[in-house]
């Protein structure tokens, strides 16, 4: 079964960290593009990150750019995001996610497979 | 950066109505162009990609058409199952923004 499960997150001060994992199975997690995305309470779904197969290419939502960090270990299959100088508007379940590329008539990307999301709480 | 706008923000409909909600991307994204739906409590699910393609094991009565800057995803039948918030987000450039959320609820 294809499958992605998060872990760490939790309750942490303003300016605190936090590192959260993505464990991956069921595919070859080393052939595909992995994302994080967040989602508020009571909010839309916010793109936060991307990294390339083998770590070469990273890509961030300009609003996390210089605190957060995505990284992965193929040999691990698992997915990473560092989170430093935390603030209160980083509150919000982080879903893993796979970049998957489709080809059709174009050759396209989506978010074909999901984790169930871990909760972040930034507060004092 | 590409942003992308939905309408209605919300909708009340009843179970066999015919569902319409639109996508509108503030450049020409082509077809590049993906629908998701999200469950409270639950991780989204991609419904459609490239604008009309359905995801393996996505119900027939889930479509999607258009190209350009304006989209468009049909529910041909509403079912209980359906109710639900919908999500577009374009794949045509970094960062791959998410629309604002369209809440389909029961009439």
């Amino acid at each position: 079964e294809v499958q992605l499960v998060e872990s760490g997150g939790g309750l942490v001060q303003p300016g605190g960290s936090l590192r959260l994992s993505c464990a991956a199975s069921g595919f070859t997690f080393s052939s595909y593009w992995m994302s994080w995305v967040r989602q508020a309470p009571g909010k839309g779904l916010e793109w936060v990150a991307n990294i390339k197969q083998d770590g070469s290419e990273k890509y961030y939502v300009d609003s996390v750019k210089g605190r957060f960090t995505i990284s992965r270990d193929n040999a691990k299959n698992s997915l990473y995001l560092q989170m430093n100088s935390l603030r209160a508007e980083d509150t919000a379940v982080y879903y893993c996610a796979r970049w998957t590329m489709i080809v059709v008539v174009i050759t396209t990307y989506a978010f074909d497979i999901w984790g169930q999301g871990t909760m972040v709480t930034v507060s004092s | 950066d590409i942003q992308m706008t939905q309408s209605p923000s919300s909708l009340s409909a009843s179970v066999g109505d015919r569902v319409t909600i639109t996508c509108r991307a503030s450049q020409s994204i082509s077809s590049y162009l993906n629908w998701y739906q999200q469950k409270p409590g639950k991780a989204p699910k991609l419904l459609i990609y490239a604008a009309s393609s359905l995801q393996s094991g996505v119900p027939s009565r889930f479509s999607g058409s258009g190209s350009g800057t304006d989209f468009t995803l049909t529910i041909s039948s509403l079912q209980p199952e359906d109710f639900a918030t919908y999500y577009c987000q374009q794949s045509y450039s970094t960062p791959p923004f998410f629309g604002p959320g369209t809440k389909v609820d029961i009439k």
